[in-house]
């Protein structure tokens, strides 16, 4: 069993609308928990990363959140554009040892 | 600053065939490792590099993957001989020493076998 599960699998959304993606994960302990795009054909580019003290992260229209207690992640993207229509996959880092997520595909529709 | 370079791109053998790729990282980074992206599913490591050393290739199908690095900076995977399972994205990413968790990632090479 995938210790970093995310859901949704796949998600459709307008343009300007905002969506929330999600990540749980068991892993335990860890030291950084990091979200990733990756545009199709591209490798992963970091968006945010957390230690596990901080509660919220953002760059630019993306905020990620973590709750270390519930071992929940959730990344929200604020108006979103058809630029942001990628894979968003959630990495738990623990020391040298990444947990990646199977990711979300999020597709942005005019 | 350039990023780390893969090629080839794309690769389309048929089973049984060799394949190679290769990897070139951020100059300095002295981390380097080798992750298998099968459709759908996140990055899975196969190996990890440290200069030329193996860090961790306990991923790695020691049957018919190799991977080596030796002098410490360009890097190259070989699969011998391929299955159809072996399809997937090829991802190569490399980090300053001590700075795993800030992998910076290159466009992989997305390999097909028939």
């Amino acid at each position: 069993k995938n210790q970093v599960e995310q859901s949704p699998q796949s998600l459709i959304i307008l343009e300007g609308k905002n969506c929330t993606l999600q990540c749980n994960y068991t892993v335990s302990p860890f030291s950084n928990l990091r979200w990733y795009k990756q545009d199709t054909g591209r490798g992963p580019v970091s968006l945010t990363i957390m230690t596990f003290s901080e509660n919220t992260k953002s760059n630019g229209r993306y905020t990620a959140t973590l709750d270390a207690d519930t071992k929940q992640s959730s990344l929200h993207i604020t108006a979103s554009q058809l630029s942001d229509s990628a894979s968003y996959i959630c990495v738990v880092i623990n020391n040298n040892d990444m947990r990646f997520g199977a990711g979300t595909r999020l597709t942005v529709k005019p | 600053e350039a990023g780390v370079a893969q090629s080839p791109r794309y690769k389309i053998i048929e089973k049984r065939q060799s394949v190679a790729f290769w990897c070139n990282p951020i100059s300095g980074h002295a981390t380097l490792y080798w992750y298998q992206q099968i459709l759908g599913q996140g990055p899975k490591l196969l190996i990890q590099f440290q200069n030329n050393g193996v860090v961790d290739d306990s991923q790695l199908p020691k049957d018919r993957f190799s991977a080596e690095r030796l002098k410490g900076v360009d890097s190259t995977l070989k699969i011998q001989p391929a299955k159809l399972e072996d399809s997937a994205v090829y991802l190569c990413a490399t980090a300053r020493l001590g700075f795993y968790n800030e992998q910076f990632f290159g466009p992989g090479t997305r390999l097909t076998v028939l």
